[in-house]
């Protein structure tokens, strides 16, 4: 069956130092991958898009990179600060306009 | 602009009442989505529109779930009647062009079935 995971467990990390989460998927083949942040009582914010034809895509701190062969992307924050604190979603392209979206990972970055 | 806009942000009903979400997309979005959030199963699509038009409403979970999009500028998820295991937080999200901003995502809203 078709599946999206990410990390079920909370990510700490010290403020300064780079966090990185990870998206892994199964049975897909999608066209792109979009990275979503969300806080609490919020809806999903849109961070950034990825191409199946591309490595790699970069947006002020934030760095992404998409292995259609591993079948996975990763997610960097560079200097990581209190205030990146929240979940991050993984979301894949499936076909027409239908977006499917991982569980996310919750991030927490100490002072 | 506002952004995308839900009412009522929280509703506590009980079971077997019906239950009316809305939505009001961002102007020029011309896709408009559905969608459920739970701690177990996460972010789930249920229906998306076209230009007002239902595209796929395969996740819809059961027929007391019906949505509608009268026009550009409105659209409804009715659930009726409701039952304990539909509460969830619901959000619409539109978009135009994905490729360049994905979605934009409204607040939510929190449904609790008593």
């Amino acid at each position: 069956s078709q599946k999206i995971e990410q990390n079920s467990e909370a990510l700490n990390i010290q403020e300064g130092k780079t966090a990185t989460l990870t998206c892994n998927y199964t049975n897909y083949s999608p066209a792109y991958l979009q990275w979503y942040r969300q806080d609490p009582g919020r809806g999903p914010v849109f961070l950034l898009l990825i191409r199946e034809n591309e490595k790699e895509k970069r947006k002020e701190r934030l760095k992404v990179t998409f292995d259609t062969t591993l079948k996975q992307s990763l997610f960097h924050i560079t200097a990581s600060q209190p205030a990146d604190s929240a979940t991050y979603l993984c979301a894949l392209h499936t076909g027409g306009f239908k977006t499917i979206f991982g569980a996310g990972t919750r991030l927490f970055v100490k002072a | 602009d506002a952004g995308v806009i839900q009412s009522p942000r929280h509703e506590v009903t009980e079971m077997g009442q019906e239950v009316t979400l809305r939505c009001k997309p961002i102007s020029g979005h011309d896709y408009l989505f559905w969608y459920r959030q739970t701690m177990m199963r996460g972010l789930e699509l249920l229906i998306y529109f076209n230009n007002n038009v239902p595209i796929d409403d395969s996740g819809m979970p059961e027929d007391r779930f019906s949505a509608k999009m009268p026009n550009a500028s409105f659209s409804t998820l009715k659930i009726q009647p409701s039952e304990p295991r539909d509460s969830a937080v619901y959000f619409c999200a539109s978009s135009s062009d994905r490729e360049q901003y994905g979605y934009t995502f409204g607040s939510g809203t929190r449904l609790t079935v008593v």
